[in-house]
């Protein structure tokens, strides 16, 4: 079955402008993360939806959004972006929120100049 | 809080030898998950092997198993028979049961695996 597909792979935006990033998770799982990955902070979360709902939020600035479709597609909006937006962003679902195991993406690569 | 610790950032290992990488972790839950994670070069975290905090045994995949020890807050990683395919960055994770399934991420660490 197919996995988690993120879109696109790599983007470069210009400081100041947003990006949305998407997130199609695999059938059937309902339950979508997200995380920001870069060199110096590591891995962290950014936010987790369920049914269309936002259950758990990360620490980051307002600038930093995002909402699920009613077919578990999930995308992330970053406005006003900042050189320290540039980061690795990772996808994960799974079927229930109570499920140990996420199935992880591949990942968006965001460059911001 | 909870915080995950990997402080080796980088180790090798000659390919069919074993390797042990180190976890630990800080939290006042009694209920939680641990994980290590994998990312080789195509991004993608792949999970390696996951233990609950309740069970004693030490949980075990194939040629990976891990050494927890719950009262240390200690989540080892061993790899035995190292393969050139094991070259990846490896996560300890750690989330705590119920509603909240926030992972916590450790910093990683970056396995070459010697031919």
């Amino acid at each position: 079955k197919a996995g988690v597909t993120q879109t696109p792979r790599y983007l470069i935006k210009t400081r100041g402008q947003q990006v949305t990033l998407s997130c199609s998770p695999i059938s059937g799982h309902r339950s979508v993360s997200w995380y920001q990955q870069t060199p110096g902070q590591g891995l962290q979360f950014l936010f987790e939806y369920f049914s269309e709902t936002q259950r758990n939020k990360g620490n980051f600035p307002g600038r930093f959004s995002g909402r699920q479709f009613s077919n578990s597609r999930s995308e992330m909006n970053v406005s006003t972006l900042e050189l320290g937006d540039s980061a690795l962003y990772l996808c994960a679902s799974k079927r229930q929120i109570q499920q140990y195991g996420y199935t992880f993406g591949s990942g968006t690569r965001l460059t911001v100049v | 809080a909870q915080t995950v610790t990997q402080s080796q950032p980088e180790m090798s290992v000659q390919e069919a030898e074993t390797v042990t990488l180190s976890c630990t972790y800080d939290t006042s839950e009694s209920n939680y998950y641990l994980f290590w994670y994998k990312q080789p070069p195509s991004r993608q975290m792949i999970l390696v092997i996951r233990q609950e905090a309740y069970k004693q045994q030490n949980a075990t995949e194939n040629r990976f198993s891990v050494n927890f020890q719950k009262a240390a807050k200690s989540f080892s990683l061993k790899i035995s028979d190292s393969q050139l395919g094991d070259t990846a960055m490896y996560f300890c994770a750690f989330r705590v049961t119920g509603a909240n399934s926030k992972l916590t991420f450790g910093k990683g660490i970056t396995l070459s695996v010697r031919p």
